[in-house]
């Protein structure tokens, strides 16, 4: 079973510096994609961020970009010149790519806590 | 519709007491998803659907809980003689497709179960 650790609980910056959030992920699988979902105050779950594995290129969305590395399981999300709309709670999430049972579900690390102080 | 939207926000029962919760997904969109978040923690899947079918139940956490999709649109979940412990956020999400298409989530249905 594929497993998500996101090993920082909670972290804290200024506005405009840069943060990165770590995410690890176990799998024996070679074909998957990587999600970052971001939660604000109010609850809802929006997309950030995702990658496929397959791909070598880091996934970038605006101020919002990865650091994939397949080999060490590891995708960290960077988000540059950090706003106070950026507060909230971060998501990793793993898919296994194709049809078989299984692999259609987001399967979630247990998220970290990120404030964005003015 | 614009987006995923269910019903209703926030939910108290009592235990022992049945409920429903409803999604509408994005109506494009083929698959539905059902999750479940304790407080504090990230989403657990549940069960999804593909259209009408239900290929996977394995996340349900006990034969108290069910879900419909009876004409591949509008799904709702069923928890029978609640329990504490159900007590969560419940989460929809949809996608265009199986099989690695992103998933977009509705805003939850916080059940409080006392």
């Amino acid at each position: 079973a594929q497993t998500v650790t996101q090993s920082q609980p909670e972290m804290s910056v200024q506005e405009a510096e840069t943060v990165t959030l770590s995410c690890t992920y176990d799998t024996s699988e070679n074909n998957y994609y990587l999600f970052w979902y971001k939660q604000p105050p109010s609850r809802q779950m929006i997309l950030v961020i995702r990658q496929e594995a397959y791909k070598q290129q880091n996934a970038t969305e605006n101020r919002f970009s990865v650091n994939f590395q397949k080999a060490a399981k590891s995708f960290s999300l960077k988000i540059s010149d950090s706003q106070l709309g950026d507060t909230a709670m971060y998501f990793c999430a793993f898919m296994q790519r194709g049809l078989i049972q299984g692999a259609q579900k987001l399967v979630f690390g247990q998220g970290t806590r990120l404030t964005i102080n003015p | 519709g614009a987006g995923v939207s269910q019903s209703p926000r926030y939910k108290v029962t009592k235990r022992g007491q049945d409920v429903t919760l409803r999604c509408d997904p994005i109506s494009s969109h083929a698959t539905l998803y059902w999750y479940q978040q304790a407080l504090g923690q990230g989403p657990e899947f549940l069960t999804y659907f593909n259209y009408e079918a239900q290929p996977d139940k394995s996340g349900l956490p006990s034969d108290r809980f069910s879900a419909e999709r009876p004409e591949g649109s509008i799904s709702t979940l069923t928890i029978q003689r609640t329990e504490q412990r159900d007590s969560a956020m419940y989460r929809c999400a949809s996608s265009l497709a199986r099989g690695g298409e992103t998933q977009y989530f509705g805003p939850g249905t916080r059940l409080l179960v006392l």
